[in-house]
């Protein structure tokens, strides 16, 4: 199946610094979700993009499928940023479920 | 509009016994897709129901099993309950199959002592 990577694994930034998070896959996807965790588990969708680049207030995301990564990009954070975000690509034709990296674990300290 | 709805928030159970989740979807939502989140394995793909039946599993034993209702709700059961089914379990609604966007519920906590 797809592998996914994100890195870096862990980022500490003060506040008002921006960021990048980024995504690999090996393979090629029909679709991609960005989500971050809450530290209550919830997960809240920030971005479906298969392809290009969307912004939404402060942050923004930009795959390119033909290269097979996904950037997340953080911008003025604040310490309500802080938690796990997540990369999770389709996995395939036919297979419809997410398969998620292991997150980026983002502290946003004031 | 309601988004995905779970129950129990939290449930306790003993190892051996059965624990059964319930899962909402969005209105007009017909895909539902359950996930686990264990403390050092990450989010994995456990069931995904579309129009009332099983499409795909992910690669658990078959003690993970569930369904789905005529009207899209889910119901996830865990039988013989072990030590590592401790987890979130995540419950996830799209419209329709294909590589639509997927919506998350709150979660249920399983704890199994």
């Amino acid at each position: 199946g797809i592998q996914v990577e994100q890195s870096p694994p862990d980022l500490i930034l003060q506040e008002g610094a921006n960021s990048t998070l980024r995504c690999n896959f090996s393979d090629s996807v029909n679709n991609l979700q960005w989500f971050h965790q809450n530290p209550w588990g919830q997960l809240i969708n920030l971005f479906y993009i298969p392809s290009g680049t969307k912004q939404n207030g402060r942050l923004s995301a930009t795959t390119v499928a033909t290269e097979r990564y996904s950037l997340l990009y953080i911008s003025s954070s604040q310490t309500t940023d802080s938690g796990v975000y997540f990369c999770a690509p389709h996995s395939g034709a036919g297979s419809y479920q997410l398969t998620f990296g292991k997150g980026t674990k983002l502290s946003v300290i004031p | 509009e309601a988004g995905v709805t779970q129950s129990p928030t939290h449930l306790i159970k003993t190892r051996g016994q059965q624990a059964t989740l319930r899962c909402s979807p969005i209105s007009g939502h017909t895909s539902v897709y359950w996930y686990q989140q264990a403390l050092g394995l990450g989010l994995q793909f456990l069931l995904w129901y579309d129009e009332g039946e099983e499409r795909n599993r992910g690669n658990f034993p078959p003690r993970f099993s569930g369904r789905q209702f005529p009207n899209y709700s889910s119901e996830l059961n865990v039988n013989a309950l072990e030590l590592e089914d401790s987890a979130l379990y995540l419950c996830a609604s799209s419209f329709g199959a294909r590589y639509n966007e997927q919506f998350f519920g709150p979660g249920t906590r399983l704890t199994v002592l």
